[in-house]
């Protein structure tokens, strides 16, 4: 296993258009977790999944903003009709049952930028 | 809710020298910290975590945290710095029931000057 994979690490996109993001995790973790990371800030907690239910949403995570993780595998991150505050790093990060044992792992993000 | 501040967003320090990064938390319940470091245009690593047991933790590269309870503290410590250690360093807190997510201090930006 070669860890958890984001796609695309980086989008150019204009304003109003829709954007699709992909997390792939580590295939044994059941948890999935995405975060958002704007420019010399700490990521911030956007929602998560355990298996294929996603059990809570960020206030962050506005109705343009939609997370699926079907079969409990991959995820995709979805933002509709982008706005220039949404440009950010987008983090994926998968965890076993026992996060606080085994800890998080984290995908080398996708890039946003909203022109 | 548990919340994290990192004190000083810049740290500068010589190649050889002591590295001190301060983090103080705040939490309701036990809480589980942790030590990433960021590279630029990059995903984050752990460097270490306290859970439960020991409160002197060592991580990788050289890097040890001490959890403090009294003091609310897990500051980040490494006796002598190396120019690979030039990073952004970010100090998170989770707790064992609900969401488990991190929260993230705003981090830290450490310089190594040669």
């Amino acid at each position: 296993d070669t860890g958890v994979s984001q796609n695309p690490r980086h989008k150019i996109t204009k304003r109003g258009q829709n954007v699709t993001f992909r997390c792939d995790p580590i295939s044994e973790h059941n948890r999935l977790y995405w975060y958002r990371q704007t420019l010399g800030q700490g990521p911030e907690f956007l929602t998560y999944f355990q298996n294929e239910a996603q059990l809570e949403k960020s206030r962050l995570l506005s109705d343009r903003f939609s997370a699926e993780r079907p079969k409990g595998s991959f995820s995709t991150l979805e933002i509709q009709r982008t706005e220039q505050g949404d440009s950010a790093m987008y983090l994926c990060a998968s965890s076993p049952g026992q996060p606080m044992a085994d800890g998080y792992t984290f995908g080398s993000g996708t890039r946003l930028t909203v022109v | 809710a548990q919340s994290v501040t990192q004190l000083g967003s810049h740290v500068s320090v010589s190649e050889g020298a002591l590295v001190l990064l301060r983090c103080n938390y705040s939490s309701s319940v036990p809480p589980y910290l942790f030590w990433y470091v960021q590279y630029p245009n990059q995903g984050l690593q752990l460097l270490l975590k306290y859970t439960t047991g020991a409160t002197l933790v060592k991580g990788i590269n050289g890097f040890e945290a001490e959890f403090k309870k009294s003091e609310t503290s897990f500051h980040l410590t490494k006796p002598s710095a190396h120019m690979s250690d030039a990073a952004e360093y970010f100090c998170a807190v989770s707790t064992a029931t609900g969401r488990r997510a991190l929260t993230f201090g705003s981090g830290t930006r450490l310089q190594v000057q040669p």
